[in-house]
């Protein structure tokens, strides 16, 4: 099994673009999550999705989409990308949302100029 | 929504001596405890978690310790070893009924040769 991957590992974007960070998992777990990861303020979560077609926000969703169509896919699109949004975001997956280990995948180093 | 502050920001320890991080948390609903290891570069990986229904949980060199009345968590760390060198991530949930993990700040261990 391959777990949690994200793509890409890097990326810069400018002030306004749009993209979308890619995550995916093979262990059929029914709950993902991104969070995002700054220096001194840990890890923050941004969305999280309990299913296939359910979705719902986190701590700081503003800015960011998801939807989640397959169980295996969980992808975050940055509508307009601010340097607010410079990060590094983790996916996460678990087999159910309660009391169950999360998974995380490698991480995104997000740079906006 | 849950609060969890974790403290110290940074710890030093001689290789060999004792750590402790400790958390604290608002929700007195919380039932969940993980803490996550993060070392320089990498992904968070869970190294052991604790419920509400137990005091303390040990895995070798690890343990961690909950007062569910004081609302507060420590891990504990003895005869560190320079791989122990890493950062570390407390968490809170309630489960069930809340999908949200709550992360602390997070502390930077250095073990020192």
């Amino acid at each position: 099994n391959a777990g949690v991957t994200q793509t890409p590992k890097f990326q810069v974007l400018k002030t306004g673009q749009s993209m979308t960070l890619q995550c995916a998992q093979d262990m059929n777990h029914e709950y993902m999550s991104w969070y995002r990861q700054d220096p001194g303020m840990g890890l923050r979560l941004i969305h999280y999705s309990v299913g296939a077609g359910i979705t719902d926000q986190g701590e700081v969703p503003n800015g960011y989409n998801v939807s989640r169509s397959t169980t295996e896919d969980f992808p975050l699109r940055l509508l307009s990308a601010a340097p607010s949004q410079t990060s590094v975001y983790f996916c996460a997956s678990s087999y159910s949302p309660g009391g169950n280990e999360q998974f995380f995948g490698p991480g995104t180093r997000l740079t906006v100029l | 929504g849950e609060n969890v502050e974790q403290h110290p920001s940074t710890l030093s320890v001689q290789e060999g001596d004792s750590a402790v991080i400790k958390c604290t948390y608002s929700d007195s609903a919380s039932n969940y405890f993980p803490w996550y290891k993060q070392e320089l570069g990498k992904r968070p990986q869970l190294i052991i978690d604790i419920r509400s229904n137990v005091g303390e949980k040990k895995d070798q060199r690890i343990a961690v310790t909950l007062n569910k009345t004081a609302k507060h968590f420590s891990l504990h760390i003895t005869e560190t070893q320079p791989e122990d060198s890493a950062v570390y991530f407390c968490a809170a949930r309630v489960y069930p009924g809340n999908e949200k993990l709550t992360f602390g700040t997070g502390t930077r261990l250095t073990i020192i040769p």
